[in-house]
């Protein structure tokens, strides 16, 4: 069965924090993603990759940055964290050439 | 580029009716759609896909969805909503042969809620 897992549900940082949400696939996939999920305006890609060591601005890659040592695992990183970065963040894995992305349960980050 | 509009952001409707969750979106080129479902407190899971062939395509759990291409919509539809079926609802759509991981553009979602 596909999996993709994010280490942490729930965290509550404060406004200046370092913060890394990491997630990690068992399907040997090549693609992995990093969305951020608000109401009212959908999923927005924040960054995704392709290979090891390789990533890709997506559409509000502003104020984050990702990092990709293993093919398994992609994390997510909030160099100094605000309140405006308080949202549930998905990560997600698809094959290269693969049509299907597969989702981790969500991550909710509240800076205060 | 590409962009996806769900025009519902909340659609109620009551146990056994029908229901239709609309979608429209546009792109230069072809594209591939999907519908995504997300019940509360989780992530996404994919429902649905349109890639080629017939323009109908099901879920298991008793959904369709259309690829109207004249008209760029790809709406979901079922005949008689369950309870279970209250969750959110994600249309998305993907650039056929963009490389670069076959990224995806959501729509803002809508949220089903059945009622007794």
């Amino acid at each position: 069965d596909v999996k993709v897992t994010q280490s942490s549900r729930y965290l509550v940082k404060r406004t200046g924090e370092k913060v890394f949400l990491e997630c990690v696939q068992d399907m040997d996939h090549e693609n992995m993603f990093w969305y951020r999920q608000d109401p009212g305006l959908g999923l927005r890609l924040i960054y995704f990759s392709y290979d090891v060591k390789m990533k890709e601005k997506g559409d509000i890659p502003e104020g984050y940055s990702v990092s990709r040592e293993k093919k398994e695992r992609f994390s997510l990183i909030l160099e100094s964290a605000s309140t405006n970065q308080t949202s549930m963040y998905l990560c997600a894995s698809s094959f290269l050439a693969g049509n299907t992305i597969y989702f981790g349960e969500g991550s909710w980050l509240t800076v205060v | 580029a590409q962009s996806v509009t769900q025009l519902d952001s909340q659609v109620p409707v009551f146990e056994e009716a029908p229901v239709e969750l609309r979608c429209n979106y546009s792109s230069s080129v072809s594209v591939y759609l999907f519908w995504y479902v997300q019940y509360p407190n989780q992530g996404l899971q994919l429902l649905l896909k349109y890639l080629s062939g017939s323009t109908l395509v099901e879920s298991i759990n008793g959904f369709e969805a259309e690829f109207n291409k004249s008209q760029t919509s790809f709406h979901l539809r079922k005949p008689s909503v369950h309870i279970s079926d209250t969750a959110e609802y994600f249309c998305a759509v993907s650039d056929i042969g963009t490389g670069g991981g076959n990224k995806l553009t959501f729509g803002t979602g809508t949220q089903l809620k059945v009622e007794l």
